[in-house]
């Protein structure tokens, strides 16, 4: 079965330094998004691309943070440099299409610690 | 702007008692309702799905919701509790056009023997 797959899992780092995490959607999945679980919250969206194009960023710190799919396929989510409140599992999810009756499948997470 | 509200931050059930979770919403329209569940470290997996039609939804599980207009809520349901079934839960909305989907802040449930 296709699954979202997401590295690493685990981030340990020290607050001021610059971190990267990868995600690969399901094959075929135009739309993908980057959330940010922090815990005991509900995941809150980072940002959502359609293809290789951002639709929404809008919660995206965007003086910390940056994201990037160059070929609309894999995904990369970077934060340089980071904050402790940073520490939280960072989701990717992705979807056929964008559209509002399709199901996100969700990876795994990359749970981050900032010390 | 669209809400989720999940008023049980955590519950605990007996295995094999029945069990049900809160979800309510905020938003002017119908929405498009999501049941998801998060197991530790892990990510969100789909239970069921709400947009129109039938107002009580079968899901993956032994899952069911019912969508309340009048009440704005779509409760998740499970008629026996199995160990296995401890977890976060998160009820989701989405209003449509790119789907923003709005996430509850969860109920994690205890399963105890």
């Amino acid at each position: 079965e296709a699954e979202v797959a997401q590295s690493p899992r685990y981030k340990i780092t020290e607050k001021s330094q610059a971190v990267a995490f990868w995600c690969d959607p399901i094959s075929g999945h135009a739309t993908l998004y980057w959330y940010r679980q922090i815990l005991g919250q509900g995941p809150e969206l980072l940002v959502q691309f359609q293809d290789e194009s951002v639709v929404d960023d809008s919660q995206l710190p965007k003086d910390r943070f940056s994201a990037e799919r160059l070929k609309g396929v894999d995904s990369t989510l970077k934060i340089q440099p980071a904050e402790l409140g940073d520490s939280a599992m960072y989701l990717c999810a992705s979807t056929e299409a964008a559209s509002s009756y399709n199901e996100q499948f969700f990876g795994p997470g990359t749970r981050l610690t900032v010390l | 702007a669209q809400s989720v509200t999940q008023p049980d931050i955590h519950i605990t059930v007996s295995e094999g008692a029945s069990l049900e979770l809160r979800c309510n919403y905020s938003y002017g329209a119908t929405p498009y309702l999501f049941w998801y569940v998060q197991s530790p470290g892990q990510g969100l997996q789909l239970l069921l799905k709400y947009f129109s039609g039938d107002t009580l939804v079968q899901g993956i599980k032994g899952f069911e919701a019912e969508f309340k207009r009048s009440q704005s809520s779509f409760n998740l349901r499970k008629p026996s509790v199995h160990w296995s079934d401890a977890a976060e839960y998160f009820c989701a909305v989405n209003s449509g056009g790119y789907q923003k989907v709005t996430f509850g802040t969860g109920t994690k449930l205890q399963v105890i023997p």
